[in-house]
């Protein structure tokens, strides 16, 4: 069955940097688009960036534009997210979700818990 | 950017009733809109997508309607299992944008 696992999530001071992995398994992972949706602590859904299946097509919301990368490694079945510059409004739990197309979320993970503050 | 806008903030209903979610978006986006749901401590679950299909698995009381700016989910007659918060997403531009989200809860 699909399984998307993050981890790398933790607590980091302001200014500070943290590395997200998804990893991917129960379907071909290069055949899939890859997204990473952040939820804050009590608060709805917002979207962070997009990965298209072969990696030549990305995108990122203006709120982390600049401070955030997102790559992949298709053969490793493996997400990443680089988040430099941290704020404390970035403080989420952040989910990767995966989709057969760049429109919906199919299948999502459990979320990994960044929290920023000093 | 796309803003979605849903509504009402929460819907106070019983079991076996109907419920209806409105979203509405800032410009059209066609029929390029999701319902998503969440149960509290779970990731999103996707439930419709192109505004009107069901997902495989979702059940029946739950459908989707509308194009262009407004949107309904309607679930036709709520289960004990339906209490939750809903959101809609649009695809159609970038950035990809969510609602702020509708809790429905027992009344």
């Amino acid at each position: 069955q699909v399984q998307l696992v993050e981890s790398g999530g933790g607590l980091v001071k302001p200014g500070g940097s943290l590395r997200l992995s998804c990893a991917a398994s129960g379907f071909t992972f290069s055949d899939y688009y890859m997204t990473w949706i952040r939820q804050a602590p009590g608060k709805g859904l917002e979207w962070v960036s997009y990965i298209s299946n072969g990696g030549s097509t990305i995108y990122y919301a203006d709120s982390v534009k600049g401070r955030f990368t997102i790559s992949r490694d298709n053969a490793e079945n493996s997400l990443y997210l680089q988040m430099n510059s941290l704020r404390a409004e970035d403080t989420a739990l952040y989910y990767c979700a995966s989709g057969p197309n760049p429109y919906y979320f199919d299948y999502w993970g459990q979320g990994t818990l960044v929290t920023v503050s000093s | 950017e796309i803003v979605l806008t849903q509504s009402p903030a929460t819907l106070s209903l019983s079991p076996g009733e109907r419920a209806t979610l409105s979203c509405r978006a800032s410009q059209s986006v066609s029929s390029d809109l999701a319902w998503y749901q969440q149960k509290p401590g779970q990731a999103p679950r996707l439930l419709i997508y192109n505004a009107s299909n069901r997902v495989t698995g979702i059940p029946a009381r739950f459908s989707g309607s509308g194009s262009g700016t407004d949107f309904t989910l309607t679930i036709s007659s709520l289960e004990p299992e339906d209490f939750a918060v809903y959101y809609c997403q649009q695809c159609s531009n970038w950035p990809r944008t969510f609602g702020q989200g509708t809790k429905v809860e027992i009344k």
